[in-house]
């Protein structure tokens, strides 16, 4: 099956500091790509969709200038937190659709764990 | 805008009995894609199964059915022969044709009592 990584799965960064998530599709080539963030025992809130040679379109609410995503090749898109702030620890997922395949089929990565401190 | 509700936060099942997880959703379209999804301790989001709206007869995946009731926007999962690799949160989905986007219930926490 598609397989999406993401890099790093746990990170711990300062107050203040910026912090840059990678999602890779490993075996697929994905023209979109979507960022979720999930708090503790709750659901995925989809944060943006990232498209592939253009601007991620974000969620209501969602701050651009704080959460940077970057979907520069049909493989890798990137999610930086800005001057992140304790309010930002939380479970970061992407996921990316194949290319060649049905609307539906999102292919989900294992998600990365940031604690700001 | 969608929405999508599950009601029971938790739910446990003897090993190899049956158990259904309920959802319900909202949405003034009338085609549309539901789906549930695993969530097991390692957080790796697994789909279970696929319904589509414009098909009647429920979707199966082996030991994992669903009762999808369009009119009453209702859309359970029924897991048979529970086994203790099946605990996990579990969460329905929705989405909308044409659309990429997933809109998530709040999921339900099922624990494997064996």
């Amino acid at each position: 099956g598609a397989v999406v990584s993401q890099h790093p799965s746990r990170v711990i960064c300062k107050s203040g500091t910026s912090v840059k998530i990678e999602c890779r599709s490993l075996d697929f080539q994905a023209t979109t790509m979507f960022w979720y963030r999930q708090f503790p025992k709750k659901s995925l809130m989809l944060m943006a969709t990232s498209n592939e040679g253009s601007k991620a379109t974000y969620e209501q609410g969602v701050e651009k200038d704080k959460f940077l995503i970057n979907h520069a090749s049909l493989t890798l898109s990137t999610l930086t937190v800005t001057s992140a702030h304790p309010e930002d620890s939380s479970f970061y997922i992407c996921s990316a659709l194949p290319i060649a395949g049905p609307a539906y089929e999102q292919y989900f990565g294992p998600g990365t764990r940031l604690t700001v401190t | 805008a969608q929405t999508v509700t599950q009601s029971q936060p938790e739910m446990s099942v003897q090993e190899a009995e049956t158990v259904t997880l309920s959802c319900t959703y909202d949405t003034s379209e009338s085609d549309y894609y539901l789906f549930w999804y695993k969530q097991p301790p390692s957080r790796q989001m697994i789909l279970v199964i696929r319904q589509e709206a414009y098909k009647q007869q429920n979707a199966t995946e082996n030991r994992f059915s669903v009762n999808f009731q369009k009119a009453a926007k209702s859309f359970s999962l029924k897991i048979s022969d529970s086994q203790l690799g099946d605990a996990a949160m579990y969460f329905c989905a929705y989405n909308r044709f044409g659309n990429e986007k997933l809109t998530f219930g709040t999921g339900t926490r099922l624990t494997i009592i064996p």
